[in-house]
């Protein structure tokens, strides 16, 4: 089955680049995404990618698939404290589409 | 549109005690879908509705769990017997299945006592 795989712990200086990574091992994984969760809240979704897309911009929020590697990345351009919160890299097979596999999550920390 | 809720936001039970969560999710979502979130770990799945169908069910889903979404809308899932391994944020997602996308409820903390 699926496993992610993500860094637990990453920490940026505020107005830096934050750059979140993650591995996956099912290559027909055909959705992957980015979501986030501050302490005690539930999940927010912050991005998604086909898995026939290389990358995908959105706003400060960039994410780069390469599938040779199964490695997916997020990036978080002019970091500031409100980003601080768990990012957990995520993916699902079209076939069963029904379940999403997370990692165990990122957590970032900002420093001033 | 106000999302995915959850009720309750927390609970305290005591080892034995049955307790029961209610999600309802995005109006029109014909999807929902519950998991189980550890302590510094990601969630993971535990079952899946389309309508009132349950059409998928983990392996972690124990005969002590149930789930039901009756009419479609609203669900439930109901943990008999509790034990203190059950205590984790319980959340709930739905899906309108054009697109995978699945948004995620606050959850419901469980601790067992």
């Amino acid at each position: 089955g699926e496993d992610v795989e993500q860094s637990l712990f990453l920490s940026v200086r505020e107005g830096d680049s934050s750059v979140i990574n993650c591995t996956y091992t099912d290559s027909s994984s055909t959705y992957l995404y980015w979501y986030k969760q501050e302490p005690g809240a539930g999940l927010q979704l912050l991005t998604y990618i086909f898995s026939n897309m290389d990358m995908k911009q959105d706003q400060r929020l960039t994410v780069l698939l390469n599938k040779k590697d199964k490695h997916l990345s997020l990036r978080i351009a002019d970091t500031q404290t409100g980003d601080s919160a768990i990012y957990f890299c995520a993916g699902a097979n079209y076939s069963s589409a029904s379940k999403i596999i997370f990692g165990s999550g990122t957590r970032l920390s900002i420093r001033p | 549109d106000t999302g995915v809720s959850q009720d309750p936001r927390h609970k305290i039970t005591k080892r034995g005690q049955n307790v029961t969560f209610r999600c309802d999710p995005i109006s029109e979502h014909n999807r929902l879908y519950w998991y189980r979130q550890t302590l510094g770990q990601g969630p993971e799945f535990l079952t899946y509705f389309q309508n009132e169908a349950q059409l998928e069910k983990s392996r972690l889903l124990s005969d002590r769990f149930s789930a039901e979404r009756p009419k479609g809308s609203f669900s439930t899932l109901e943990i008999q017997r509790t034990e203190q391994g059950d205590s984790a944020m319980y959340l709930c997602a739905s899906s309108s299945g054009a697109v995978e996308t699945q948004y995620f409820g606050p959850g419901t903390r469980l601790l067992v006592l």
